[in-house]
């Protein structure tokens, strides 16, 4: 069956401008995530979509990053006035249910590579 | 200190070796722990669940130690193909769910 994915693959901007990524969850997933991995890092946790509830946003890293979930499904992470430390691979994950509950699997789409210059 | 935190290594080894890795985590109340692989360039997968009894996929062997709050990984008769970096994931219930920075492991010929 289809998988995670996301679009575009790549995407080289300017700094300052607003870029839009896209997610599309494996069908039937409630809960949506988004990562941000820099180069040689670690994951890092920037916002949690689950069902209709209100999204958990508490690892933005700042007010210049915003994310939805339209219809429960596909979901949009923007990023305004882009920063060249925003250059990073954004890596978008769903699950059938939260994973804190019976050891529910992510399934991570391939990402977007984002570039700032 | 980090939520989560493991040895970056990098970790060479010789095929057939046997390799283990521990990460250690910060929150007591955390529920749940994973061990995900991620090849290069490529997106993280779940390599296994860690149980509070341990389990064990194959040649991999995962175990978990709530009062000295870490988990393992135990990998025997290490392949090449093994070559990857391995990310140590925690779930403090519900959904916050916490990733170390991972360890590489190089296995060579």
């Amino acid at each position: 069956g289809a998988g995670v994915s996301q679009s575009p693959s790549n995407k080289v901007t300017e700094k300052g401008k607003d870029v839009e990524l896209r997610c599309d969850p494996i069908s039937g997933h409630t809960a949506l995530y988004w990562y941000r991995q820099s180069l040689g890092q670690g994951l890092e946790f920037l916002i949690y979509f689950q069902g209709n509830s209100a999204p958990d946003k508490s690892g933005l890293p700042s007010d210049r990053f915003s994310a939805e979930r339209t219809g429960g499904s596909v979901s949009t992470l923007t990023i305004q006035r882009t920063q060249q430390e925003d250059s990073a691979v954004y890596l978008c994950a769903s699950s059938l249910v939260p994973s804190g509950f019976l050891q529910e699997t992510q399934y991570f789409g391939p990402g977007t590579r984002l570039l700032v210059l | 200190r980090k939520e989560v935190e493991q040895d970056p290594g990098p970790f060479n080894v010789p095929e057939g070796a046997t390799v283990a890795f521990n990460c250690t985590y910060s929150n007591s109340a955390s529920q749940s722990f994973f061990w995900y692989r991620q090849d290069c360039r490529k997106e993280p997968k779940l390599l296994m669940s860690v149980y509070s009894s341990g389990n064990e996929d194959g040649r991999f062997t995962a175990q978990l130690n709530r009062a000295s709050q870490y988990i393992s990984l135990l990998i025997r008769d290490s392949k090449l193909s093994d070559s990857a970096t391995y990310l140590c994931v925690v779930n403090t219930g519900g959904f916050k769910t916490i990733f170390g920075a991972g360890t590489r492991l190089f296995v060579k010929a």
